[in-house]
C-alpha cells in the first residue's frame, strides 16, 4: 500500500506559539510531499512543496518564514506554523505519492486552532 | 478560469440511482486525472485516477475521460447513504508533479 501518518491530529496553541505537523510516508519512500491549507467548505490549496535534502518549494502567497518545512528524510517533512495567529487556524493536510500506479495519499490531517 | 471546475451541488440522488459528478480543466496539457472523496473533517481518500481517454471502472465507480473536451467525470452506481460526501476532482498540469483540486461537488444520497 501506500500509506501516510500524520501527527497531531488536533492541537489547540496560544496565539503567538508554534506548532510542529510530522508527516511520515509508512511503507514507502517518498522524495516529496505536498503540504495542504483547506479552510471551512473551502478545497485544499497548495502551501508548498517539501523535498527531501533540499528547500522547500511555496506557492505564492505563503510566508516560507512562517511555515517552516523540513524533509530531512526519505520518510519525515514536517511543517511548523511559527508564531501563530488566529488566523492561521485551519484544517492542514500532507500529501505523498508511492508511484504513478498508487495516486497521491493523504496524511489524515491536522486540526490546527489558534486562541 | 479555473484550473478545475467543478459544480458545487448540492446534489442529491435517491439510493440506488447513478450518481455523475463532472469536473473541467484548463490546463489542455494536463496529463493525471483525480477523484477523492472526503467526508466532513476528515481528509480526502483517493477513489479512482485515471490517465488515459475513455472509462475505467473500479467496482460501483466508473471515472471518464475526455481530454479534447477537456472533462472528466466520476459515476456512482447503487449509489448508497455512505457516499454522502464531498467529492474532489484533481488535476496534474503539464510540467508539474503536484493536484490541482476543484472546489468539489456535495453528493447527498438520499434514503
Amino acid at each position: 500500500g501506500a500509506v501516510v501518518s500524520q501527527h497531531p491530529s488536533r492541537v489547540i496553541c496560544k496565539s503567538g506559539t508554534s506548532v510542529k505537523i510530522e508527516c511520515r510516508s509508512l511503507d514507502f519512500q517518498a522524495t516529496t510531499m505536498f503540504w495542504y491549507r483547506q479552510f471551512p467548505k473551502q478545497s485544499l490549496m497548495l502551501m508548498a512543496t517539501s523535498n527531501e535534502g533540499s528547500k522547500a518549494t511555496y506557492e505564492q502567497g505563503v510566508e516560507k518564514d512562517k511555515f517552516l518545512i523540513n524533509h530531512a528524510s526519505l520518510t519525515l517533512s514536517t511543517l511548523t506554523v511559527t508564531s501563530a495567529h488566529p488566523e492561521d487556524s485551519s484544517f492542514y493536510i500532507c500529501s505523498a505519492v508511492r508511484d504513478r500506479d498508487y495516486g497521491y495519499t493523504f496524511g489524515s490531517g491536522t486540526r490546527l486552532t489558534v486562541v | 478560469q479555473k484550473e478545475v471546475e467543478q459544480n458545487s451541488g448540492p446534489l442529491s440522488v435517491p439510493e440506488g440511482a447513478i450518481a455523475s459528478l463532472n469536473c473541467t480543466y484548463s490546463d489542455r496539457g494536463s496529463q493525471s486525472f483525480f477523484w477523492y472523496r472526503q467526508y466532513s473533517g476528515k481528509s480526502p481518500e483517493l477513489i479512482m485516477f485515471i490517465y488515459s481517454n475513455g472509462d475505467k471502472e473500479d467496482g460501483r465507480f466508473t471515472a471518464q475521460l475526455n481530454k479534447a473536451s477537456q472533462y472528466v467525470s466520476l459515476l456512482i452506481r447503487d449509489s448508497q447513504p455512505s457516499d454522502s460526501a464531498t467529492y474532489l476532482c484533481a488535476v496534474i498540469r503539464a510540467g508539474a508533479n503536484n493536484l490541482f483540486f476543484g472546489t468539489g461537488t456535495r453528493l447527498t444520497v438520499i434514503p
